[in-house]
């Protein structure tokens, strides 16, 4: 149990174009889901924290208007990249997290890698 | 959350233990400790918990000292595919924060 996806699993797209990553949580209905970025070499850093039907609370330095989060429904999170540049590069993983699910943790999709042009 | 401290990286030979040491002397008496993995190009994945009792699942043991500013994580015998970044997170249960990750440790396992 406790299945997170992500979709695509790669993207390559040109500078100046909008992606679209898609977050879902399979089996279980998650009230939070976070969205991290991972550069080469380094660990996740948080970009944002979503709950179903609010407003995404962005970390500091993270542009809410380049990097657009939608938490719809209680299974699926929606980040899409605005006017995509080459240094927006980079491993893209969501994860999700539910008082439902035991043990109580977050666990995380596969991660979506996006090569910008 | 806690602030955790681990070596940035170990071997160990495939079919034997796999220690990984993390230091959290800060932690607080409600925080678990957490430990993840994540293979190279995969999201992390959850390995196990526990606040101050050593805990065991089909994957690894946790060792808690009984002060709780220390834990070793125990994958008892180690393969090929353990090759991973091992992280120690300390949190409270049931937050509705992230979690926060540091550098980790590399474990690479050897043939």
């Amino acid at each position: 149990g406790a299945v997170v996806s992500q979709h695509p699993s790669w993207v390559i797209c040109k500078s100046g174009t909008s992606v679209k990553i898609e977050c879902r949580s399979l089996d279980f209905q998650a009230t939070t889901m976070f969205w991290y970025r991972q550069f080469p070499k380094q660990s996740l850093m948080l970009m944002a924290t979503s709950n179903e039907g609010s407003k995404a609370t962005y970390e500091q330095g993270v542009e809410k208007d380049k990097f657009l989060i939608n938490h719809a429904s209680l299974t699926l999170s929606t980040l899409t990249v605005t006017s995509a540049h080459p240094e927006d590069s980079s491993f893209y993983i969501c994860s999700a997290r539910s008082w439902t699910v035991s043990p109580d943790t977050q666990y995380f999709g596969p991660g979506t890698r996006l090569t910008v042009l | 959350d806690a602030k955790t401290t681990q070596p940035p990286s170990m071997d160990c030979a495939e079919g034997r233990a796999a220690n990984l040491p993390c230091n959290h002397s800060t932690i607080s008496g409600n925080e678990y400790v957490y430990w993840y993995r994540q293979i190279h190009s995969q999201g992390p994945q959850y390995i196990i918990h526990g606040l101050k009792n050593n805990e065991t699942n089909e994957m690894a043991s946790l060792i808690i000292t009984e002060d709780r500013k220390s834990s070793t994580l125990i994958l008892p015998h180690a393969t090929l595919r353990d090759t991973a970044v091992y992280y120690c997170i300390g949190q409270a249960s049931g937050s509705a924060r992230q979690l926060t990750f540091g550098s980790g440790t590399q474990l690479t396992v050897l043939p």
